[in-house]
């Protein structure tokens, strides 16, 4: 079962757009990961979101935390080519030691 | 901090050979490694978690015997495919929570094996 729908599943733009990639579930999660994977590499860990409603910025990235805990968005702004990648959220379900995964955004920003 | 190494990055083996893959956390205690498949084009398939000390717990239609998980220090956790066929080809990828970060959940991976079974 698939408790992380991640909108969309394949992203391409332009330099310079913005774009918004979505989490959503019916679950609620104890806390909300964001990760970035280049072709060939692990997982890096970009944000960690805990409160509801919470919003962190990483440069041109901001997250933010549904006030429910059950989603979450990534923003990019003025995207640029270095953005490319395959983009993952992954929620923490209290309890639980294991994390459940969306399907991923694979992004890619042409120059 | 937090850095996580896997070893070897990639490795062909013939049908019916076993193949092992390393997972180390190099600055810090992992009492916790998870074990993860990964298909091209695709999100990450958790496989087991793996607990120090302790038998690992595998995720539904995983196959126990094939895919051997020991984790004997709070450094290392190895994955064993037994009698590799090339169906088992992909790429594998481990992780290890941090126990100074433990309570938001954070993994932190591996830069992954990936392997190709002739």
């Amino acid at each position: 079962t698939q408790l992380l729908e991640q909108s969309p599943q394949f992203l391409s733009i332009q330099e310079g757009e913005n774009l918004t990639v979505y989490c959503n579930s019916s679950s609620v999660f104890s806390s909300l990961q964001w990760y970035r994977q280049e072709p060939g590499e692990g997982p890096v860990l970009l944000v960690t979101v805990v409160t509801g409603g919470e919003v962190k910025k990483l440069k041109r990235l901001t997250f933010q935390f549904g006030d429910a805990r059950k989603d979450s968005s990534l923003h990019i702004t003025a995207a640029q080519p270095g953005d490319t990648g395959l983009y993952l959220c992954a929620g923490a379900i209290q309890g639980a030691q294991k994390l459940v995964f969306g399907q991923g955004t694979r992004l890619t920003i042409n120059p | 901090g937090a850095v996580v190494s896997q070893h070897p990055s990639w490795v062909i083996c013939k049908s019916g050979t076993s193949v092992k893959i390393e997972c180390r956390s190099l600055d810090f205690q992992a009492t916790t490694m998870f074990w993860y498949r990964q298909f091209p084009k695709q999100s990450l398939m958790l496989m087991a978690t793996s607990n120090e000390g302790s038998k690992a717990t595998y995720e539904q239609g995983v196959e126990k015997d094939k895919f051997l998980i020991n984790h004997a220090s709070l450094t290392l956790s190895t994955l064993t495919v037994t009698s590799a066929h090339p169906e088992d080809s992909s790429f594998y990828i481990c992780s290890a929570r941090d126990p100074r970060t433990t309570i938001n959940y954070e993994q932190y991976f591996g830069p992954g094996t990936r392997l190709t079974v002739t």
